[in-house]
């Protein structure tokens, strides 16, 4: 059963226009997410969080969104550059530690010139 | 600053043939350190994580296992490989002041043949 669920495995989207990246959960316990980058033959790195006591986190173009009641967290990039063309994972965890993060399947997001 | 290295980049290997990927770690002491394997169109799955040498915990059945016989070493071994042990190897520790956020190394392309 997978407790971190990323329903869009592919998404296409303008350069200039909006990226949404959708993440749903049932674990009610999780109390922090994460969102990673990853380029092909590379290692995830991180993107941006959100602590489940907030329910809104911007860092520049990306800013991720968190509904609690619906276990349901979103990815924003705005503008969308090609070079954000990339997997992108969403990650839930308990208690911040690491042998309790959940990564999601992933969508891969290609922004088109 | 902190930097993960993982070796060999890529590997092929036969099926039935043993394995060992090796994951160290510099400028940090006494890290949590996470396997993670990604395969072909899934996320990224822990199989392993250490608290300290020779404390390895495994998170799901397979024929792989893991050994940390230095602080800052992290083996990830196989004695005879399977066609689905094939993926994307990720060594991983967490951020040494944000625990919730994980660091990952370059990855391993490992393919069975």
């Amino acid at each position: 059963d997978q407790q971190v669920k990323q329903n869009s495995p592919s998404l296409s989207v303008q350069e200039g226009r909006i990226s949404i990246l959708n993440c749903d959960y049932t674990n009610s316990m999780f109390d922090y997410f994460l969102w990673y980058k990853k380029y092909p033959a590379e290692g995830p790195t991180f993107l941006i969080s959100i602590s489940s006591i907030k329910d809104k986190n911007e860092d520049g173009r990306f800013t991720v969104f968190l509904n609690k009641s619906a276990k349901h967290l979103s990815l924003h990039i705005v503008p969308s550059q090609p070079g954000d063309s990339a997997v992108y994972f969403c990650a839930a965890v308990v208690g911040g530690y690491g042998q309790n993060f959940v990564f999601g399947p992933g969508t891969r997001l290609s922004v088109l010139p | 600053s902190q930097t993960i290295h993982q070796w060999p980049a890529t590997l092929v290997q036969p099926v039935g043939s043993p394995l060992s990927l090796e994951c160290t770690v510099e400028g940090t002491s006494n890290p949590n350190l996470y396997w993670y394997r990604q395969a072909a169109g899934r996320g990224l799955q822990l199989l392993f994580y250490s608290v300290g040498i020779g404390q390895i915990s495994s998170e799901v059945p397979q024929n792989l296992s893991a050994s940390r016989p230095q602080d800052r070493q992290f083996i990830l071994s196989s004695k005879k490989l399977l066609l689905s042990d094939s993926g994307f190897y990720l060594c991983a520790w967490p951020h040494p002041r944000r625990g919730g956020e994980q660091f990952f190394g370059p990855g391993t392309r490992l393919t069975v043949l």
